[in-house]
């Protein structure tokens, strides 16, 4: 069983279009995360909901856009895509915090290619 | 926030040699500490942990060492093998507001010569 799963695996399209990634997670988390891996592999937070709740929003363009309709998913809506959103994305999912935090589980990754 | 650093950025060593990768963070209130290793197109992924509560964990030939006072952790591979090759992150975890919040290192591309 995959534990996080994210599609589409690969996606092109071209400058100016929208495109969504969904995420879903089967480990019963309560936070899930959006990283950015860019060309010099360097992961960054994008957004972590808890509870459908967003809790960090790391000055993402207001083109993004995270949609968590329960816990157990998360999904980003990209508007009007530009060549530097070129990058692979990562979901994540992790147990809440508390006194013992935890390891995050990664998706797959999504490789986006603005052309 | 939270900053992490991380070095080398790229570290070649020869099958068999050992593998130092070092991370230093900010946040004394950080409490939790993994590893992750990414293969070339994959995921990355927990390959040891540590807590603040600990100064070293041992896992076959991966360690991990705390030090809280200096803030600094480490990882160290020993009898490297081809296989070892990959990129790998360290991480520093707080709760901010009774949430996780998860900041990584720049990363290391490990390359083991056979």
């Amino acid at each position: 069983d995959t534990a996080v799963s994210q599609t589409p695996k690969y996606l092109v399209t071209q400058m100016g279009n929208d495109k969504s990634i969904k995420c879903e997670q089967n480990l019963g988390h309560d936070t899930m995360y959006w990283y950015k891996q860019d060309s010099k592999k360097f992961l960054k937070i994008m957004f972590s909901y808890n509870n459908k709740e967003l809790i960090i929003n790391e000055t993402v363009p207001n083109r993004f856009s995270p949609k968590s309709p329960d816990k157990a998913h998360l999904n980003l809506h990209i508007n009007s895509l530009e060549l530097g959103d070129s990058a692979v994305y990562f979901c994540a999912s992790s147990r809440s915090g508390g006194p013992l935090n935890t390891e995050a589980f990664f998706g797959q990754g999504t490789r986006l290619t603005v052309v | 926030g939270e900053n992490v650093e991380q070095h080398p950025s790229t570290l070649s060593v020869q099958e068999g040699d050992s593998a130092v990768i070092k991370c230093t963070y900010s946040d004394s209130a950080s409490n939790y500490f993994p590893w992750y290793k990414q293969e070339l197109g994959k995921r990355p992924q927990l390959i040891i942990d540590i807590r603040s509560n600990v100064g070293e964990k041992k896992d076959q030939r991966i360690a991990v060492t705390l030090n809280k006072t200096a803030k600094h952790f480490s990882l160290h591979i020993t009898e490297t093998q081809p296989e070892d090759s990959a990129v790998y992150f360290c991480a520093a975890s707080t709760n901010s507001g009774g949430y996780q919040k998860v900041t990584f290192g720049t990363g290391t591309k490990l390359q083991v010569i056979p």
